[in-house]
């Protein structure tokens, strides 16, 4: 295992669009995170998901924003009628509730581009 | 509100020294700390970690110190090294949640 895998690392968009974007976690782990990161400021929570359930949701992710995560597996984040304020790179993380630690581990980011 | 707050944006040290990140934070339910580092292009990496029931954790040129009562962590890297020049992010959490407040980073830069 190589690590957590996103996809596609780049998105160019235009405005009012939707985006998937997908996140394959660490196999083992069974936290899965979703974060968002604009030019010059640290990662944003978005949410979380333990197993197959979403276990909390920010205020940031408004109605145009969903995830899943089936099977407990993969993740995917959808934006719906994007907008240029959506334009960010967003970040997968996942971590294991079993090992006694839980410090997350990220995917490399999909970057978001609405023009 | 700003949780978390790294009030460096940036910090150049010489190759070999001590470089010294801070990072202050305002929630007094935060137990678990962080230090991850970013290059451009890619996501966060994680270095160290630290519980709030210690005040120290090292790990080979990486020490995270916590100063509970400050509510103030701070991480040093000695000796410091080229390929250590990234940007460092101060992440907390609190107990019972999961999610990672971060602080907006500080750019640090070691000169050969």
């Amino acid at each position: 295992d190589t690590g957590v895998s996103q996809n596609p690392r780049h998105k160019i968009t235009k405005r009012g669009q939707n985006v998937t974007f997908r996140c394959d976690p660490i196999s083992e782990h069974n936290r899965l995170y979703w974060y968002r990161q604009t030019l010059g400021q640290g990662p944003e929570f978005l949410t979380y998901f333990q197993n197959e359930a979403q276990l909390e949701k920010s205020r940031l992710l408004s109605d145009r924003f969903s995830a899943e995560r089936p099977k407990g597996s993969f993740s995917t984040l959808e934006i719906q009628r994007t907008e240029q304020g959506d334009s960010a790179m967003y970040l997968c993380a996942s971590s294991s509730h079993t090992t006694g630690s839980t410090e997350a581990f990220f995917g490399q980011g999909t970057r978001l581009t609405v023009v | 509100d700003q949780q978390v707050k790294q009030n460096s944006p940036s910090l150049s040290v010489q190759e070999g020294r001590i470089s010294i990140l801070n990072c202050d934070y305002t929630n007094s339910m935060f137990d678990y700390f962080l230090w991850y580092k970013k290059y451009p292009a890619e996501g966060p990496t994680f270095l160290i970690s630290i519980s709030s029931i210690k005040d120290k954790n090292e790990d080979g040129r990486f020490t995270v110190f916590l100063n509970k009562s400050a509510k103030h962590l701070s991480l040093h890297i000695v000796p410091s090294q080229p390929g250590d020049s990234a940007v460092y992010f101060c992440a907390a959490s609190a107990f019972g949640t999961y999610k990672y407040i971060f602080g907006t980073g500080t750019r640090l830069k070691v000169l050969a």
